[in-house]
């Protein structure tokens, strides 16, 4: 079965530093790779999908991802985080290039919380 | 504008009580989910279907039950079954290209 391992429950960073969030999958075969973000009682937005060719994903507000297959890994990075980005990030696997998960959904991570000190 | 609306956005229950919340979209799309959410937990998929008149349980179907009788609407029904039920409910809807989410019910029991 597939799982999703965000390591850090909580992370706080400097408005203007450089961010990083952890990801983790089991997966047997290829991996979809999607990270979503979720502002308070909102839903999800999607940030970016990784499902083949290069491994650096660019995404939506300045954020990239990198999959690195030795590791099973798809940790999310931006360069400089402003206040705005303070949110719930959810790492996600699926069967299928169609990021609902194609036949039986998605699976996500627990989730990072990230908090911007001024 | 095209997307994923949910009704209500809070809800309040009292035990034993079935409730059902709606979604609607407008996006044609064929597949639909539901996820439940709950603090550090991330998302559960609770159900999903992939077309009219048909649905499949996810990871925790029970005291949960959906329908399907249009392409638009996937509403579920959270039931007295439900030992559990206050939680942060989730809908998707999916192209061939990216998951779309609603803004969420939040059902509380009282």
């Amino acid at each position: 079965a597939q799982s999703v391992t965000q390591p850090d429950i909580h992370i706080t960073v400097s408005e203007g530093a450089s961010l990083e969030l952890r990801c983790n999958y089991s997966y047997g075969a290829t991996p979809y790779l999607f990270w979503y973000v979720q502002s308070p009682g909102q839903g999800l937005q999607l940030l970016l999908k990784y499902f083949s060719g290069d491994t650096l994903v660019q995404g939506i507000k300045g954020f990239e991802a990198e999959f690195k297959r030795s590791q099973s890994s798809f940790n999310l990075r931006k360069p400089s985080v402003h206040w705005s980005d303070a949110a719930e990030y959810f790492c996600a696997v699926g069967e299928s290039q169609y990021s609902g998960g194609g036949a039986d959904g998605l699976t996500f991570g627990k989730g990072t919380h990230l908090i911007i000190q001024p | 504008d095209g997307g994923i609306t949910q009704s209500p956005k809070y809800l309040f229950r009292k035990e034993g009580q079935n409730v059902t919340l709606s979604c609607e979209q407008n996006l044609n799309h064929d597949a639909m989910y539901w996820y439940r959410q709950d603090p550090g937990q991330g998302l559960r998929l609770i159900y999903y279907s992939q077309i009219v008149n048909d649905f499949q349980k996810g990871d925790i179907a029970e005291g949960y039950s959906v329908s399907r009788e249009k392409k638009e609407s996937f509403p579920l029904t959270v039931t007295s079954a439900q030992k559990n039920p206050t939680a942060f409910y989730l809908c998707a809807s999916t192209d061939n290209t990216e998951a779309f989410f609603g803004q969420g019910t939040r059902l509380t029991v009282v």
